[in-house]
């Protein structure tokens, strides 16, 4: 298994461009979400998706949208890049058994920087 | 609504010393706590997770972690650092024992530095 899988690594994007983050996971799990790791901030929730074809926003939405395109994929885009969206971008999937084995599996990430 | 403290953005400990990293958490319902490590370039690992079986939790790479109710802290800790302990380490809550609708929420993190 490659587990969760991000594309791509790396990106530089100038002001007003737009981008789509990829990301997908081998391991059947049905929930999804989208992160943002900034300095000094923790990680912080922009998009969850519980299963194919439901979404909902997370703590910090703005700028940003997504697509849960099948079980294994779940995207983010930002059609108009922004300063303020410079960041590492980590997706994760949820593994949702038991209480003591539910937890959230993470990607490599994307790092992201808006000129 | 939850939330996570972590004392200290860095932490140096020498080699064989003890690690101790510090978190504090707010919750209005009984909480899952996690710890994850990101080393350098790296996404998150799960380290060890604590879901109301036993208050002392035990985690891969020698980490351990106790829950206590009456100072809402979740520390973590090692008996004697590794070099390949140098890494970031973040603390998370949810009121769900996988992070639920609303995600985990995160601690600012600390980086543990490790003196040779």
């Amino acid at each position: 298994n490659a587990g969760v899988t991000q594309t791509p690594k790396f990106q530089v994007l100038k002001t007003g461009q737009s981008m789509t983050l990829q990301c997908a996971q081998d391991m059947n799990h049905n929930s999804m979400y989208w992160y943002r790791q900034d300095p000094g901030m923790g990680l912080r929730l922009i998009y969850y998706s519980a299963s194919e074809g439901t979404t909902d926003k997370g703590e910090v939405p703005n700028g940003y949208n997504v697509s849960r395109l099948n079980k294994r994929e779940f995207s983010l885009r930002l059609e108009s890049a922004a300063p303020s969206q410079t960041s590492v971008y980590f997706c994760a999937s949820r593994r949702q058994q038991n209480p003591s084995t539910d937890t959230q599996y993470f990607g490599p990430g994307t790092r992201l920087t808006v000129l | 609504a939850q939330s996570v403290t972590q004392l200290g953005s860095h932490v140096s400990v020498s080699e064989g010393a003890l690690v101790l990293l510090r978190c504090n958490y707010s919750s209005s319902v009984p909480p899952y706590l996690f710890w994850y490590v990101q080393y350098p370039n790296q996404g998150l690992q799960l380290l060890l997770k604590y879901t109301s079986a036993a208050t002392l939790v035990k985690g891969i790479n020698g980490f351990e972690a106790e829950f206590k109710k009456s100072e809402t802290s979740f520390h973590l800790t090692k008996p004697s650092a590794h070099m390949s302990d140098a890494a970031e380490y973040f603390c998370a809550v949810s009121p769900y024992s996988g992070g639920g609708a609303d995600g985990l929420t995160f601690g600012k993190g600390t980086h543990l530095i490790i003196q040779p």
